[in-house]
C-alpha cells in the first residue's frame, strides 16, 4: 500500500528558514498536499502541488517536488512562532480517493 | 471558502454509551466525506469513506458496527460511536472535497472532536 514518511521533529529560531522533508512510495500520486494542524485542532491546507510540477512558491511557502526519488519538501520563510504547529504532507491520486498522510513532523519556532 | 463544521468539539461519555458526532459542509455541497482517527502525536487514519445516499466504505480493520456513519444529504455526515469503550477515546476529524471537478483544491477539514470515555 502507499506510504509517507516524514522526519518527527525540526526546531529553528524565529527568522530562519524551515525546510520539512517528506518521501513517499505510491507512484502514481497525482496531488500532494501540506498541511498545518494546531493543537487541537483540525488541519488547514498550506499548499498543494500537482505531480506534473517540479516547484511552487505561494508566499512564505516554497514546496519542492522530485518526481523521480518520489521526495516532497516544504520551505517556510522567514519562521514565525506562530508556525509552530505539525505539518502533514498527503498524498492522493485521481478521482474521489482518500488522502494518504505523512506521520507528521512537528516545528518548534523558538524566539 | 469552503467550511466543514463538526460537532461537538470535544465530548466526555461512559463506557457503554453512544457517541454522534455531525460533520456539516455549509457553503457548498460534499458527496463524498471522510472520517479520520488521530491517536496523540500520530498522524491520521481513515476510518471510512462515507457517500451520500449510500453505504460507507470502511477501511481494512475498522469494525461497521462499531462506528456507524450515514450520509442522509449532501451538507450531513454522521459517525456514531456505539457501545464506546476507553480504547475509542481519540481526536476524531472528518474532511470533504470541496470541488467536483477541481482537485486541487484540496479537502476541507472539520475542527475534530476529542472524545473520552470513562
Amino acid at each position: 500500500g502507499e506510504d509517507v514518511e516524514q522526519s518527527l521533529f525540526l526546531s529553528v529560531r524565529e527568522g530562519d528558514s524551515s525546510v520539512i522533508n517528506c518521501t513517499y512510495t505510491d507512484s502514481s500520486s497525482t496531488y500532494l498536499y501540506w498541511y498545518k494542524q494546531e493543537p487541537g485542532a483540525g488541519l488547514q491546507l498550506l499548499t498543494y502541488i500537482f505531480s506534473n510540477m517540479d516547484m511552487k512558491q505561494d508566499q512564505r511557502l516554497t514546496v519542492l517536488l522530485n518526481k523521480k526519488d518520489k521526495h516532497l519538501s516544504l520551505r517556510i520563510a522567514d519562521t514565525q512562532t506562530g508556525d509552530s504547529a505539525i505539518y502533514f504532507c498527503a498524498e492522493s491520486n485521481t478521482g474521489f480517493q482518500k488522502l494518504v498522510f505523512g506521520t507528521g513532523t512537528r516545528l518548534l519556532v523558538s524566539p | 471558502g469552503a467550511v466543514v463544521s463538526q460537532h461537538p468539539s470535544r465530548v466526555i461519555c461512559k463506557s457503554g454509551t453512544s457517541v454522534k458526532i455531525e460533520c456539516r459542509s455549509l457553503d457548498f455541497q460534499a458527496t463524498t466525506m471522510f472520517w479520520y482517527r488521530q491517536f496523540p502525536k500520530q498522524s491520521l487514519m481513515l476510518m471510512a469513506t462515507s457517500n451520500e445516499g449510500s453505504k460507507a466504505t470502511y477501511e481494512q480493520g475498522v469494525e461497521k458496527d462499531k462506528f456507524l456513519i450515514n450520509h442522509a444529504s449532501l451538507t450531513l455526515s454522521t459517525l456514531t460511536v456505539t457501545s464506546a469503550h476507553p480504547e475509542d477515546s481519540s481526536f476524531y476529524i472528518c474532511s470533504a472535497n470541496v470541488g467536483s471537478s477541481d482537485f486541487s483544491l484540496g479537502y476541507t477539514f472539520g475542527s475534530g472532536t476529542r472524545l473520552t470515555v470513562v
